[in-house]
């Protein structure tokens, strides 16, 4: 069974610019999370989706954004880079909304964002 | 303010010896608890999880404890190996409160087992 997948792993970007960052969830996997991993904050929730729904949101300004599609895979895209944006983008994905009914996550290898 | 809380960065342990992670929380309304490693380049992964109904639960060399009147679990590796040399994260979920579920991660503590 294939895992998480995340695309693209490493990318560069400079201030004021855009991304978007992909995510395939396992197969039967209808629930995408994202969380940001920085150095000095450990992984914080961005925003959960479930069957094409926003179902939680973090602390996250408006810049921050995503969206999950009819066969659960989702993008998260950030607009207006800022330095404070580099960090590692990790998707997870589980069968049910949240982790209420699986309770554990499963997360891809993450997508390495740096701005300059 | 953090709701899971990891509050040592790093921790050195011999080869052989007992590892002991700590991890303490805030909001009363969690009522499951996971530990997630994570090695260098890769995603974290599932280690171990607890519920509030239980204060133990053992998977081989790992356990984890759980207090809730402190508020607090531990992980414990024994007898630690270096391949458990990683990042690990403690992480809670209110799965009937208002946050419908979803992980609070803590910032995580970096094991290193020397052999």
């Amino acid at each position: 069974k294939a895992g998480v997948t995340q695309t693209p792993r490493y990318l560069i970007k400079t201030r004021g610019q855009q991304v978007t960052l992909s995510c395939s969830p396992i197969s039967g996997h209808r629930s995408v999370s994202w969380y940001q991993q920085t150095p000095g904050q450990g992984l914080q929730f961005l925003f959960e989706y479930f069957s094409e729904t926003q179902r939680n949101k973090g602390n996250f300004p408006g810049r921050f954004s995503g969206r999950q599609f009819s066969n659960s895979r989702s993008e998260m895209n950030v607009s207006t880079l800022e330095l404070g944006d580099s960090a590692l983008y990790l998707c997870a994905s589980t069968y049910g909304q949240g982790a209420f009914l699986s309770g554990e996550l499963f997360f891809g290898e993450g997508s390495r964002l740096t701005v300059l | 303010d953090q709701q899971v809380k990891q509050n040592s960065p790093s921790l050195s342990v011999q080869e052989g010896r007992i590892s002991i992670l700590n991890c303490d929380y805030t909001n009363s309304m969690f009522d499951y608890f996971l530990w997630y490693k994570k090695y260098p380049a890769e995603g974290p992964t599932f280690l171990i999880s607890i519920s509030s109904i239980k204060d133990k639960n053992e998977d081989g060399r790992f356990t984890v404890f759980l207090n809730k009147s402190a508020k607090h679990l531990s992980l414990h590796i024994v007898p630690s190996q270096p391949g458990d040399s990683a990042v690990y994260f403690c992480a809670a979920s209110a799965r009937y409160g208002g946050s419908q579920g979803n992980l609070i991660f803590g910032k995580g503590t970096k094991l290193s087992v020397k052999p």
